[in-house]
């Protein structure tokens, strides 16, 4: 069964540094995602990108994050900058349709810690 | 604006009982739900959808939920538990008409006991 995929599973690095997150998301799926969990909180949406750009974000996705899709399989969380809050579980997700009743498929996460 | 409360962080039941983890949620529109579960160390594995239709839906590993329209409620239950089924559960919902991400309850962890 197909599956989203996601490196590393464990980012360790130092306050102030870029971090870039990766995810390869189901192959025909065309809507991809990501969310956040700190520890111990909600599950919270990043953001969602289809047809090369963003559709949507949160409140959190701020300048310091950015998506990309930098080939047909990878899909990529950057955060610039890297703050002590920005520690947290980050999931990707991709989805097949465009309809709202489509299920999103989740990955198995990458923690990041953030010192 | 779209929310979900899973009002219990912790259930537990004995295997071989009944279970039930709840799930309310506020949507402005009709709710699009969605029930997941985390084991640890892994990601969200999709339980079950409600969409429209018959309000008891069938899930994977033998978990169904009921959709209470009046109750807003959209509770995972399962006939029989089995201590494989110990993992956290979120319920997630989408509003018809709004935006496109999930709205993620706080999750509620379950222990079967053995």
């Amino acid at each position: 069964e197909p599956e989203v995929t996601q490196t590393p599973s464990h980012q360790v690095t130092q306050m102030g540094q870029e971090v870039i997150l990766r995810c390869v998301p189901i192959s025909n799926h065309l809507y991809f995602y990501w969310y956040r969990q700190i520890l111990g909180q909600k599950v919270e949406f990043l953001v969602s990108f289809y047809n090369n750009e963003i559709s949507e974000k949160s409140e959190i996705f701020d300048d310091q994050f950015s998506v990309e899709r930098p080939d047909g399989s990878n899909f990529t969380l950057k955060i610039r900058s890297t703050k002590l809050e920005d520690s947290a579980m980050y999931f990707c997700a991709s989805k097949g349709g465009g309809g709202p009743t489509d299920t999103q498929y989740f990955g198995p996460g990458t923690r990041l810690t953030v010192l | 604006a779209q929310s979900v409360a899973q009002p219990e962080d912790q259930v537990n039941v004995a295997e071989g009982n009944p279970l039930t983890v709840k799930c309310t949620y506020s949507v402005s529109g009709n709710p699009y739900l969605f029930w997941y579960v985390q084991y640890p160390n892994r990601g969200l594995q999709f339980l079950l959808k409600y969409i429209t239709g018959d309000n008891l839906v069938k899930g994977s590993y033998g978990f169904e939920a009921e959709f209470n329209k009046s109750q807003t409620s959209f509770h995972l239950k399962k006939p029989s538990a089995l201590v494989s089924d110990s993992a956290l559960y979120f319920c997630a919902v989408r509003d018809a008409r709004a935006a496109r991400q999930l709205t993620f309850g706080s999750g509620t962890q379950l222990t079967v006991l053995p």
